[in-house]
């Protein structure tokens, strides 16, 4: 049961550009969304967060788009650059009845921002 | 900027041992969290841990998982009787603000043979 889907296994995008890695979610309960970034022998890295009370939250060269209606959500890398290519997972979290918080993870997305 | 340490970052055992994974939390952080990455899989949530008991588990976390926090800074992760399918990376998690700010640790490999 994959609550939280990441479609697309690899991206590859060149340097300056922008990169758009895309989430969706099943769960209508969830209300945070989360992207962490990971390298290889590292644990995730928190990268940028959304509450499901905004549609878009920015930093840097960050940005989160949230859509509800779609449970769909998406991160923004503008521009891109090479330190940028990693692993990057989407994780959604709900505080309701039968989860106190705990994240629920997509299987992630390989980004590799050639130079 | 403060770390989640586990220890030790590589461990083999032979299937049916017990092994204990270590982690030692972020110092102020009151939350605690144990996940798990089979190769080629997603992270998946194990435990949750405060104020001194579990919070919640997944069905993962069965009775041969346990956690323990012993000495107020350690925080382990004890698996009675491995098995081979238990291999995986896993990761600690400390927060002090529950799910609004996870900061993970690098890892344990644990292969099972």
């Amino acid at each position: 049961d994959q609550q939280v889907k990441q479609n697309s296994p690899s991206l590859s995008v060149q340097e300056g550009r922008i990169s758009i890695l895309n989430c969706d979610y099943t769960n209508s309960m969830f209300d945070y969304f989360l992207w962490y970034k990971k390298y290889p022998a590292e644990g995730p890295t928190f990268l940028i967060s959304i509450s499901s009370i905004k549609d878009k939250n920015e930093d840097g060269r960050f940005t989160v788009f949230l859509n509800k209606s779609a449970k769909h959500l998406s991160l923004h890398i503008v521009p891109s650059q090479p330190g940028d290519s990693a692993v990057y997972f989407c994780a959604a979290s709900g505080n309701y009845g039968g989860s106190q918080g705990n994240l629920i993870f997509g299987k992630g997305t390989k980004l590799s921002v050639k130079p | 900027e403060p770390e989640v340490t586990q220890t030790p970052s590589h461990q083999v055992t032979q299937m049916g041992q017990e092994v204990i994974l270590r982690c030692v939390p972020i110092s102020n952080h009151l939350y605690f969290y144990w996940y798990r990455q089979i190769l080629g899989q997603k992270v998946e949530f194990l435990v949750s841990f405060y104020n001194n008991e579990i919070s919640e588990k997944s069905e993962i976390f069965d009775d041969q998982f346990s956690v323990e926090r012993p000495d107020g800074s350690n925080f382990t992760l004890k698996i009675r009787s491995t098995k081979l399918e238990d291999s995986a990376m896993y990761f600690c998690a400390s927060s002090d603000q529950g799910r609004y700010g996870y900061t993970f640790g690098s890892g344990t490999r644990l292969t099972v043979v």
